[in-house]
């Protein structure tokens, strides 16, 4: 069965510093892989999604992730945050036609 | 704004009584989800309708239940509440019923159960 591990529930940055959200997960198939962000007293919107082809992502607010099939992660980047990007992350796996599992969540809060 | 409305945004209500959600799925999305995402569980998928038929069942309680209606509109029942079917209820939509498509979640419904 699939399952998520978000390796931090919480992650203190500094603003305009790099981060890295970590996210493993097992499949014994294919995956989709997905990251979504929560705000305060919203529902969850998608960052990014690996399908195929290039490992490397782009999302939206200038964040990235790289799947890496060998170590099984999906890990999320961006190189300079904001106060903005203060919200609750979630990685999530699918295999095909199966629901979304989703991880336990990572904070991050961004430090002025 | 996601598209994807959900009703009511708080309900508050006393263990052993029955509610309902509604959600109303983006325009032309044929797919709706339900999940539940509470403090210990997190992010919980509980079911999945595509154009009116049950598509996909996760951890549903006997005592919960959904449908689809033929505006694609769904409904989530919850019966006989207990304390800790306390938690927020999100809703979301998707054009397919495959799940590489994105999918678009609603702001949510704050359930209480005093």
């Amino acid at each position: 069965a699939q399952s998520v591990t978000q390796l931090d529930s919480q992650v203190p940055v500094f603003e305009e510093a790099p981060v890295e959200l970590r996210c493993n997960y097992s499949s014994s198939v294919s995956v989709y892989l997905f990251w979504y962000v929560q705000y305060p007293n919203q529902g969850l919107q998608l960052l990014l999604k690996y399908l195929s082809g290039s490992t490397l992502v782009k999302g939206i607010n200038g964040f990235e992730a790289e799947f890496n099939k060998s170590q099984t992660s999906f890990h999320l980047r961006k190189p300079s945050v904001h106060i903005s990007d203060t919200a609750e992350y979630f990685c999530a796996v699918s295999e095909g036609n199966t629901p979304l599992v989703f991880g336990k969540g990572t904070r991050l809060s961004v430090i002025a | 704004d996601s598209g994807v409305t959900q009703t009511p945004k708080h309900l508050i209500t006393a263990t052993g009584q029955r509610v309902t959600l509604r959600c109303s799925p983006r325009s032309g999305d044929l797919s709706v989800y339900w999940y539940q995402q509470s403090l210990d569980q997190g992010l919980q998928f509980l079911i999945q309708y595509y154009n009116g038929e049950e598509r996909a069942k996760g951890n549903i309680l006997e005592r919960f239940s959904a449908q689809q209606f033929p505006d694609l509109h769904s409904e989530l029942n919850l019966s006989s509440l207990e304390l800790g079917d306390s938690a927020l209820y999100f809703c979301a939509s998707s054009p397919r019923a495959g799940s590489p498509d994105t999918q678009y979640f609603g702001p949510g419904t704050r359930l209480t159960v005093l």
